[in-house]
């Protein structure tokens, strides 16, 4: 089936440093692409929609100078957290509709942690 | 303001029995309903879909049962099994294209006793 390459799993860096996380479309074609941020206990929260070739759309309340999304290609979008703090410690994890009319397929997460 | 919500944070069943994880929803114009199964550090994968124009979806053991005047959506897995056991979120759409943002629940825990 369907898959969504989501990398690194897990990442721990230090605080003012960037993490680029990177999901990549196997097998299907992914023109946009949805980027969710999960806090213990909480939900799953869309953070940002990118489309292939044109600028991610941000919710309300995230920073899109500090998360930089690029969509580049069919295949791959990119969310870079920048100049990094604790609070940004959180599982992120992204999905992107398809295969087909109906369904979305996710990636398998990753998990920040800023010390 | 969550606009799916899943009030049950967790769930504990025997064995053999009936696994019951209820979701309710705030927003009239969904008209799509998923529910993901999740294992820890691995992303939700998709478990079964019903769409508003029906009030019952089944798929082997999983069946999802949709009452939109209520508002309210639930999925029974029968008979349950240990491998069941993972923290299961619902989420809901305004569009089955996938064009629109899915709006999850916060997700119920089940525990399935041997």
């Amino acid at each position: 089936g369907a898959v969504v390459s989501q990398h690194p799993s897990w990442v721990i860096c230090k605080s003012g440093t960037s993490v680029k996380i990177e999901c990549r479309s196997l097998d299907f074609q992914a023109t946009t692409m949805f980027w969710y941020r999960q806090f213990p206990k909480q939900s799953l929260m869309l953070m940002a929609t990118s489309n292939e070739g044109s600028k991610a759309t941000y919710e309300q309340g995230v920073e899109k100078d500090k998360f930089l999304i690029n969509h580049a290609s069919l295949t791959l979008s990119t969310l870079t957290v920048t100049s990094a703090h604790p609070e940004d410690s959180s599982f992120y994890i992204c999905s992107a509709p398809g295969p087909g009319v109906y369904g979305y397929t996710f990636g398998s997460g990753t998990r920040l942690t800023v010390v | 303001d969550q606009q799916v919500k899943q009030n049950s944070p967790s769930l504990s069943v025997q064995e053999g029995r009936i696994s019951i994880l209820n979701c309710d929803y705030t927003n009239s114009m969904f008209d799509y309903f998923l529910w993901y199964k999740k294992y820890p550090a691995e992303g939700p994968t998709f478990l079964i879909s019903i769409s508003s124009i029906k009030d019952k979806n089944e798929d082997g053991r999983f069946t999802v049962f949709l009452n939109k005047s209520a508002k309210h959506l639930s999925l029974h897995i029968v008979p349950s099994q240990p491998g069941d056991s993972a923290v299961y979120f619902c989420a809901a759409s305004s569009d089955q294209t996938g064009a629109n943002n899915l709006f999850f629940g916060t997700g119920t825990r089940l525990t399935v006793i041997p």
